[in-house]
């Protein structure tokens, strides 16, 4: 267990949709990250958050977006779902955004029908 | 693109066998971590190493960087089953380690 939660678990839902993915860092974590994993794609960082601020970007879609919360828990939107938007979303902490490692979650798997 | 690709994509050994997987990225670093990642499930982290280190030692993981030729590779030696998961190297480009980038990862199967 890395000390990291997620929720859901599972989440199936409709094209056209809008979804929100929940993360809780790791206790004393300041730093979110969230990645997207695909059969295709693999492992394609989105954002990262640092004590309530974004502070990178990655490839992440204009229809999704993410904030963390003063209580340092964050949340990823994603909109106007397309087939392609199934995925393993991962959420990831770490107690600095410079080179410390990182724990993941257990992620949610989203499946778009 | 990615900036870590790991190689081989896949690999088979017997129970008892060492493991030996690569990484190459394209550009500097600060460090590269590998991390570990059973089906379906979170990526786990193994080992971290500096760019400025050479080799670096976690129980049965061996590690090492090689910056002139941008690669690294992680060694299991003495496998068991458990072994048996994705790996991945991840790296950060050396002007923004805000960003962490991961290979497509080698599937290892460790045969009992």
């Amino acid at each position: 267990d890395s000390g990291v939660t997620q929720t859901p678990k599972h989440l199936i839902t409709a094209t056209g949709q809008r979804v929100t993915l929940r993360c809780s860092p790791r206790s004393g974590d300041l730093s979110v990250y969230w990645y997207q994993q695909s059969l295709d794609q693999g492992l394609q960082f989105l954002i990262q958050y640092y004590n309530g601020e974004e502070r990178a970007k990655g490839n992440i879609l204009e229809r999704f977006s993410a904030q963390q919360f003063p209580d340092l828990h964050s949340e990823l939107n994603l909109s106007s779902l397309e087939l392609g938007d199934s995925a393993l979303y991962f959420c990831a902490s770490s107690v600095d955004p410079g080179s410390y490692e990182q724990y993941f979650g257990p992620g949610t798997r989203l499946t778009v029908t | 693109s990615q900036q870590g690709e790991e190689d081989p994509q896949a690999l088979s050994i017997q129970e008892g066998e060492n493991a030996t997987m690569n990484c190459s990225y394209k550009t500097s670093i600060n460090n590269l971590q590998w991390y570990r990642q059973n089906s379906g499930r979170g990526l786990v982290h193994l080992i971290l190493i500096r760019s400025n280190e050479r080799e670096k030692h976690s129980g049965r993981l061996r590690v090492t960087l090689d910056t002139s030729k941008k690669s690294s590779s992680l060694l299991i030696t003495a496998s068991r089953a458990a072994d048996t998961a994705s790996y991945f190297c991840a790296t950060d480009r050396g002007y923004n380690f805000n960003k962490f980038y991961f290979g497509s990862g080698t599937k290892l199967n460790v045969k009992p």
